[in-house]
């Protein structure tokens, strides 16, 4: 069964610092994974979706990485900034793409 | 663009109430799915579909009805509700057929089941 885990589960940074979100999964045997946002009493929505035959995926001061081998992704937001506070969920779908299993998130505060 | 669009934003039952989950996107995905989201255990697939007039189970289809009769609309209906129904309920689309594309989300529908 695959899990997958983010850690820290909460990070307070100050504005304007780099900061890197990380997510493991344990089934390597992935077809995608997709990083979400999630404000307070909102919905998700979509940041990046990396397939598993790429590497990193790039959206303005957001960078997004894979590491298949190593079950590992990792979000990096540049130069924070305090509407960045959010809930970052990444999400990974199995090799046959017919199941979707979510992390339960980091909550990130940036504080001025 | 209206994206996915889930009502009503807030309810609340008694124990044994039946109710319906309506979702509805304009985007003409094939692709439509009913999470729900609880503190510590993430968001956990309940029913979905790869196209009206299929529907399928998820990690946690006990309790919970669906049907897709069109592109459009993916209601959730719940039989008769308990307490440990009480969660947040988040519709999702996808354009293509199969779980693979980007995945679009409702704004929720929180219910509490008293």
């Amino acid at each position: 069964k695959q899990e997958v885990t983010q850690i820290p589960a909460a990070l307070s940074v100050p504005e304007g610092e780099n900061l890197v979100l990380n997510c493991s999964f344990t089934d390597s045997a992935i077809y995608n994974l997709q990083w979400f946002r999630q404000d307070p009493g909102k919905g998700l929505t979509s940041l990046l979706l990396i397939q598993s035959s790429q590497r990193e995926q790039t959206s303005g001061r957001l960078n997004a990485s894979l590491d298949k081998s190593s079950g590992r992704s990792t979000l990096y937001i540049a130069a924070s900034q305090p509407g960045d506070s959010a809930t970052y969920l990444c999400a990974v779908i199995d090799g046959t793409a017919s199941k979707l299993t979510f992390g339960t998130g980091t909550r990130l505060q940036v504080t001025l | 663009n209206a994206g996915v669009t889930q009502t009503p934003k807030f309810q609340v039952l008694k124990t044994g109430q039946s109710m319906t989950l309506q979702c509805a996107q304009d985007m003409n995905h094939e692709y439509m799915s009913w999470y729900r989201q609880d503190p510590g255990m993430g968001l956990r697939l309940i029913h979905y579909s790869v196209g009206a007039g299929i529907t399928d189970q998820g990690e946690v289809p006990n309790g919970y009805n669906v049907s897709r009769s069109t592109t459009e609309d993916f209601p959730l209906r719940l039989l008769s509700a308990a307490p440990s129904q009480t969660s947040v309920y988040f519709c999702a689309s996808s354009r293509t057929s199969g779980n693979t594309g980007e995945l679009f989300f409702g704004e929720g529908s929180r219910l509490t089941v008293l």
